[in-house]
């Protein structure tokens, strides 16, 4: 089991361009979770997926930023036009659907760090 | 929605004592409570988790305590290494999902 797997570890961008992040979750995981960890920072939560749905996107910024999970292949956190302040962190983490027990530990990717110039 | 406080923000500790970190949390449907270790530049990782049913749980040099009438847990590390200087940060999960509302984070430093 490979683990959370994300990509690119790290990412630049200019301003204004577009920055797109992939999640691949654990085997067996259907659900996935996007947080954003600031410089210096704790991680905050920014949106739940489970496969084509969008479960709860609280924390995300209502504009520029937007997620999927399509029923084929990983889990795209994507940022348009992004600006100096997108600069973070990025962690996906997932873990599965257990009716017996609806809270089980979430596995954390090794992140993006997207770097904004 | 949930809002978990942490403290101390920055610990400072002789290799051998012990560590305690505090957390509190607001909402009182909050039925799940991991504890996180990040290294630099790398990932979190749990170290250990407790459930809104239990008030205790040890694994070997850790051990988390919950009460959840004053809404509050920690995080206890004894015979405390070098290896352990990290920051350390506390989550709650409200519901059925996995959705983690962290605390704010604590450095611990470990000094020989």
């Amino acid at each position: 089991n490979a683990g959370v797997m994300q990509n690119p570890r790290h990412l630049v961008r200019r301003r204004g361009q577009e920055a797109r992040l992939r999640c691949s979750p654990m085997k067996g995981h259907s659900h996935v979770y996007w947080y954003r960890q600031l410089p210096e920072e704790g991680l905050k939560f920014m949106v739940y997926l489970q496969k084509e749905n969008i479960i709860d996107e609280s924390g995300m910024p209502k504009e520029r930023f937007s997620a999927e999970f399509p029923k084929e292949g990983p889990s795209i956190l994507r940022i348009q036009q992004v600006v100096r302040g997108d600069s973070a962190a990025y962690f996906c983490a997932s873990s599965p659907l257990r009716s017996d027990s609806p809270n089980t530990e979430a596995f954390f990717g090794q992140g993006t760090r997207l770097t904004v110039v | 929605g949930e809002n978990v406080e942490q403290h101390p923000s920055t610990l400072s500790v002789q290799e051998g004592d012990s560590a305690v970190i505090k957390c509190t949390y607001s909402d009182s449907a909050s039925n799940y409570f991991p504890w996180y270790k990040q290294e630099l530049g790398k990932r979190p990782q749990l170290i250990i988790d407790i459930r809104s049913n239990v008030g205790e749980k040890k694994d070997q040099r850790i051990a988390v305590t919950l009460n959840k009438t004053a809404k509050h847990f920690s995080l206890h590390i004894t015979e405390t290494q070098p290896e352990d200087s990290a920051v350390y940060f506390c989550a709650a999960v409200t519901g059925g999902g996995n959705k983690l509302t962290f605390g704010t984070g604590t450095q611990l430093k470990v000094e020989l």
